[in-house]
């Protein structure tokens, strides 16, 4: 079956580090990927996606690139805010299929 | 109101209570789900209705009924729970549920009802 791979967190960086997720996936076909992101008291909030190979996603200065030959969708950010701190979820969808979701990796900004 | 709204948003109930969560979403979206959220565990995905009707059930415990009157509202009715049933309950919407490629597979949450069983 499906399934992804976040780096345990929690993520500890300073204001305006380099920020760097990872994640890995397995399917069987040619999936959707996905990060979501969830602040303190809330639910998940999409971040970006990326439909098929090679594409890149970005939103909020986030990006993550589709790479189907290491099966990886690692989610960067070049200068981190305090306002980032959440915990980030990397995700696929499969066609016809339900999401599956990672176990979900805290980043912990601090001034 | 816009998006998927929750409620209630806290809850603590003895094993022997009957209680609700109400889950509706403003988006026209057709498919709802609902999710358990634990400490250090993937979301585990319990119940998907898509046009109102069930088309996922992950082996949930019986105690654990959920019901889709329309497309807009989810409820879960818990009873007889256990203290490992304590943790955050999400909702999610999405367009569609399983669509071709995945592109409308996009699921919007709400804010989620945080569960205490004593």
């Amino acid at each position: 079956g499906n399934s992804v791979t976040q780096m345990e967190g929690p993520v500890t960086l300073s204001e305006e580090a380099f920020l760097t997720i990872n994640c890995t996936y397995t399917a069987t076909g040619y999936p959707s990927l996905f990060w979501y992101v969830q602040y303190p008291g809330e639910g998940l909030q999409l971040l970006l996606k990326a439909t098929k190979a090679d594409d890149k996603g970005s939103n909020k200065g986030f990006e993550a690139t589709y790479r189907k030959e290491t099966t990886s969708f690692h989610l960067e950010k070049g200068s981190v805010q305090v306002s980032d701190s959440a915990v980030y979820f990397c995700a696929l969808s499969e066609s016809y299929q339900k999401v599956t979701f990672g176990t979900g990796t805290k980043l912990q900004v601090i001034p | 109101e816009t998006g998927v709204t929750q409620t209630p948003r806290h809850l603590v109930m003895g094993m022997t209570n009957k209680k609700s969560l109400k889950c509706e979403q403003h988006l026209g979206h057709n498919a709802m789900y609902w999710y358990k959220q634990s400490a250090k565990k993937p979301l585990e995905l319990m119940f998907v209705y898509s046009l109102e009707e069930r088309v996922e059930n992950n082996s949930v415990p019986s105690r654990f009924s959920p019901e889709c009157p329309n497309s807009s509202h989810l409820f879960l009715h818990l009873h007889t729970l256990q203290p490992e049933d304590s943790a955050l309950y999400l909702c999610a919407s999405s367009q569609d549920f399983g669509s071709a490629r995945g592109h409308t597979d996009t699921q919007y949450f709400g804010p989620g009802t945080r569960l205490t069983v004593l």
